[in-house]
């Protein structure tokens, strides 16, 4: 069966410092995977999608970057930090094709100060 | 543009009654598929069900059905039998398939908070 995996489960960052959030599925190939961002009290908002290694689409203009090294590894980052990045950010996979449902993993909430 | 729409934000059910998740949507796209999903308080969204637009039936899954009115435009989640564990946030979803082809981005709705009472 296919597993996610994201960490940290929780950080705390300052303004201004970068950020590395790390995504990981297992038992699956070729996987499409996807970076949301949760507001606290909100639905999620698509914020970068990958059907392939370095194939990144961006979705929102915004203070992030993603980045996918592996087949099964999708990274979130930031140079700087700013505090509008606060937010629970959840990574999800697909199987390739149109019409696949998203599986989420258990997400990262970080709080910039 | 795609749009999903979920007008409660909070509902109170009591244990073992049916409840209904309201959801409406508005897209140009003849082809698109339409998702529930459950967040509990750790925040994993864990998908419950699924219906494609061309579907003839309802889906149902266990205790989730989902009542698919393609004309009103609405795709209502149905608990039977509501449980303690149902209380969670709710959150509907859709994707175009055809107008944005290749465009995998989910649109969620601001979701419905179930509480289940004992």
């Amino acid at each position: 069966s296919q597993t996610i995996h994201q960490w940290p489960a929780t950080l705390v960052q300052p303004v201004g410092s970068p950020l590395s959030l790390e995504c990981t599925v297992e038992g699956t190939s070729n996987p499409n995977l996807y970076w949301y961002r949760q507001a606290a009290g909100r639905g999620l908002q698509l914020l970068f999608y990958s059907v392939g290694i370095g194939q990144i689409s961006s979705e929102v203009p915004q203070n992030l970057s993603a980045s996918r090294p592996q087949d099964r590894q999708f990274i979130l980052s930031s140079k700087k930090l700013l505090l509008s990045d606060s937010g629970f950010y959840l990574c999800a996979w697909s199987r390739a094709g149109g019409r696949e449902t998203q599986y989420f993993g258990p997400g990262t909430r970080l709080l910039v100060l | 543009a795609q749009k999903i729409t979920q007008t409660q934000p909070g509902m109170f059910v009591q244990e073992k009654e049916a409840v209904t998740l309201d959801c409406t949507y508005d897209t140009s796209d003849p082809s698109y598929g339409l998702f529930w999903y459950k967040q509990p308080s750790s925040g994993e969204m864990i998908f419950l069900i699924y219906q494609g637009s061309y579907d003839q039936q309802n889906a149902t899954e266990g205790r989730y059905s989902l009542n698919f009115q393609k004309a009103r435009k609405s795709a209502n989640l149905v608990i039977s039998a509501s449980q303690l564990g149902d209380s969670a946030m709710y959150f509907c979803a859709m994707r175009d398939f055809l107008v944005n082809f290749g465009n995998e981005k989910l649109t969620f709705g601001t979701g419905t908070r179930l509480t289940i009472i004992p």
